[in-house]
């Protein structure tokens, strides 16, 4: 069974910093590329970061870039995200989310395709 | 542009069909992916790619794709399929983009 398991959450005051981890298992994982997704209270998905399975390529939201980083460490089958220069804006429940692809005759999606249950950052004064 | 935009609200009676719309420059290029998700729970894929669905997904939730406007229908709407939905593509970049989100209310 794929379980994404995040953990890391906490609150912190603005500027602060924090690290999110996502244990993975019942899969494969340094053969799947991942994502972090967030959710701020009320409000919809909002893609943050990706990462390749083999962390040759990583891209981020423009709204995180120069503050998160993404990293894995596929031998200890786990994903991170570290958060600097946070925001009050940053406060969100944070996924993580296994990437499939899939190309038919004219077109690919990109599904993600299990997710975790989510870790709560909570960035106030 | 970038963003998916949805309908943020629609309504449908139990037993009858629902369709949710996306819309969107990347989806001239790209498949929509759908989600799911209810009140304090993770989202969960409910469709992809040019129409399907993973495993355990009932077959009333089926998709398509014209031009830059991707659907979701439901079809025989359940009272436990009211959440919120929403799209995802990929962007100009080529990084994720998601909808803005439609609740989807079983009368």
């Amino acid at each position: 069974e794929v379980q994404l398991v995040e953990s890391g959450g906490r609150w912190v005051r603005p500027g602060g910093s924090l690290r999110l981890s996502c244990a993975a298992s019942g899969f494969n994982f340094n053969n799947y590329n991942m994502n972090w997704v967030r959710q701020a209270p009320g409000k919809g998905l909002e893609w943050v970061a990706y990462i390749g399975s083999s962390s040759y390529t990583i891209n981020y939201a423009d709204s995180v870039k120069g503050r998160f980083t993404v990293s894995r460490d596929n031998a200890k089958n786990s994903l991170y995200l570290q958060l600097t220069g946070l925001r009050i804006e940053d406060t969100a429940i944070y996924y993580c989310a296994r990437q499939e692809t899939y190309c038919s005759s004219d077109s690919c999606s990109d599904p993600l395709d299990y997710w975790g249950q989510g870790t709560l950052v909570t960035v106030s004064s | 542009s970038s963003d998916l935009t949805q309908d943020p609200a629609v309504s449908v009676a139990l037993g009858q069909t629902v369709r949710i719309t996306c819309r969107g420059d990347s989806l001239e290029t790209y498949y929509a992916s759908w989600y799911q998700q209810k009140p304090g729970q993770a989202p969960i894929l409910v469709l992809f790619d040019k129409n399907t669905r993973p495993s355990g997904i009932p077959d009333r939730f089926s998709g398509s794709r014209s031009g830059n406007t991707a659907s979701l229908t439901i079809t025989g709407a359940q009272a436990e399929d009211e959440a919120d939905y929403f799209c995802h593509s990929r962007d100009s970049s080529d990084n994720h983009v998601f909808g803005t989100g439609t609740t989807v209310t079983v009368l």
